[in-house]
């Protein structure tokens, strides 16, 4: 079983539309969650941490479920701009270094 | 203030050859880190850093050394290089302080034939 699972999509959407992405980790230690973006053939770009009391940046709110061991973010009004892959992250108390999800590719169309 | 800079950008080895990949970064980040992305398979951790002349293995460090001599250096060594070693390899860092997440480079771009 994978540390960090997510659905790989892709999701197709139209332009204004609201859409969720979800994730579920294996590993209880786990300390710190983030929604991380790549664009194609370019490096990931944080987009958000993700904090137990859910939190929100503009149109993308992201929760985390510790008792349950999942993390979601949903993206309001999507743009074309918003095309992209999301990657659901986990960071461990002990290593302080990264697990990725493999990845949600999103495509939002006109 | 340039982030973490890689280089080179693309690379071709032959299979047997050795080389360094270079990451930097300015930012006075403790932890470092390297990650190779291979289709369908997500980011996968190669080798990571906490501070200056501290280094481990993360899931896939077999044929890929590491040094961390100074806080802005984290090269990545490919001992004998190897076509299973094709991939795009990412460096990070971030501030050991909080719970911050990692800033990429990026990226560099490897084919061994």
């Amino acid at each position: 079983r994978k540390e960090v699972e997510q659905d790989p999509g892709p999701f197709n959407v139209p332009e204004g539309a609201t859409v969720a992405f979800n994730c579920t980790y294996s590993n209880s230690a786990s300390q710190s969650f983030f929604w991380y973006r790549q664009d194609c053939r370019k490096e990931p770009k944080l987009l958000m941490s993700v904090y137990s009391s859910g939190n929100e940046d503009g149109r993308f709110t992201a929760q985390l479920n510790r008792a349950s061991q999942y993390i979601s973010l949903l993206i309001r009004d999507s743009k074309l701009s918003d095309s992209a892959t999301y990657l659901c992250v986990v960071m461990d108390t002990g290593r302080r270094a990264l697990t990725f999800g493999s990845g949600t590719r999103l495509q939002v169309q006109p | 203030n340039a982030g973490v800079t890689q280089t080179p950008k693309f690379q071709v080895l032959k299979t047997g050859q050795s080389m360094t990949l270079q990451c930097a970064q300015d930012m006075n980040h403790e932890y470092m880190s390297w990650y190779r992305q291979d289709p369908g398979m997500g980011l996968r951790l190669i080798h990571y850093s906490v501070g200056a002349g501290i280094t481990d293995q993360g899931e896939v460090p077999n044929g890929y050394n590491v040094s961390r001599s100074t806080t802005e250096d984290f090269p990545l060594r490919l001992l004998s290089a190897a076509p299973s070693q094709t991939s795009v390899y990412f460096c990070a860092s971030r501030t050991g302080q909080g719970t911050y997440g990692y800033t990429f480079g990026s990226g560099t771009r490897l084919t061994v034939v």
